[in-house]
């Protein structure tokens, strides 16, 4: 099956500090999606960006099909930031499939 | 709107019970999943569902079972309860893939004690 691959698997920033993350995957996907998962548990939808480039305030992502990888950019981090960000991948046969995640620790 | 309901959202159980999570949506999606969140680890697709009466295996479908009787809901059985299972439980839906946007929308979550 597709594999899903997140890095860096863990990161601290101080406040105000820009960063990135990435999702590699073995195959040719469907659909791509970024989530945050805050340190109550609960998953909350960034993007979904089988291709291309998007952005949401401070936050943006763009993927590379051909290449098949996917990077998600935090610009200007804030303490609410931190969590767990995780990439997920439907490649087909309707399965969505996670990777490992990104643990983020902002710091005031 | 209420989204994606998981019940209950808390559970402990002894060893070799069973029980039953229930996943209900309002959002008249045909996917449905549940996935399990071991600590420090992502989601690992258990079952899942493309429309009312079809059910699948997933990557870790062992010790569980599943039904889908309505389009609405998707239940997720342990029949005889292992300490392994101690985990949080997801359940997600999706619309078709690709129309209008194929995205994943989660429940909170049910987090099972198995003692």
């Amino acid at each position: 099956g597709i594999q899903v691959e997140q890095s860096p698997p863990d990161l601290i920033l101080q406040e105000g500090a820009n960063s990135t993350l990435r999702c590699n995957f073995s195959d040719s996907v469907n659909n791509l999606q970024w989530f945050h998962q805050n340190p109550w548990g609960q998953l909350i939808n960034l993007f979904y960006i089988p291709s291309g480039t998007k952005q949401n305030g401070r936050l943006s992502a763009t993927t590379v099909a051909t290449e098949r990888y996917s990077l998600l950019y935090i610009s200007s981090s804030q303490t609410t930031d931190s969590g767990v960000y995780f990439c997920a991948v439907e490649a087909g046969g309707f399965k969505t499939i996670f990777g490992a995640g990104t643990r983020l620790f902002v710091k005031a | 709107n209420a989204g994606v309901t998981q019940t209950p959202k808390f559970r402990v159980l002894k060893t070799g019970q069973s029980m039953t999570l229930l996943c209900a949506q309002d959002m008249n999606h045909e996917y449905m999943y549940w996935y399990r969140q071991d600590p420090g680890m992502g989601l690992r697709l258990i079952h899942y569902s493309v429309g009312e009466g079809t059910t699948a295996k997933g990557e870790v479908p062992d010790g569980y079972n599943v039904s889908r009787l309505k389009k609405q809901n998707f239940l997720l059985g342990l029949e005889s309860a292992a300490p392994s299972q101690t985990s949080v439980y997801f359940c997600a839906t999706r619309e078709l893939a690709g129309f209008p946007h194929g995205e994943l929308f989660f429940g909170e979550g049910s987090r099972l004690t198995v003692l």
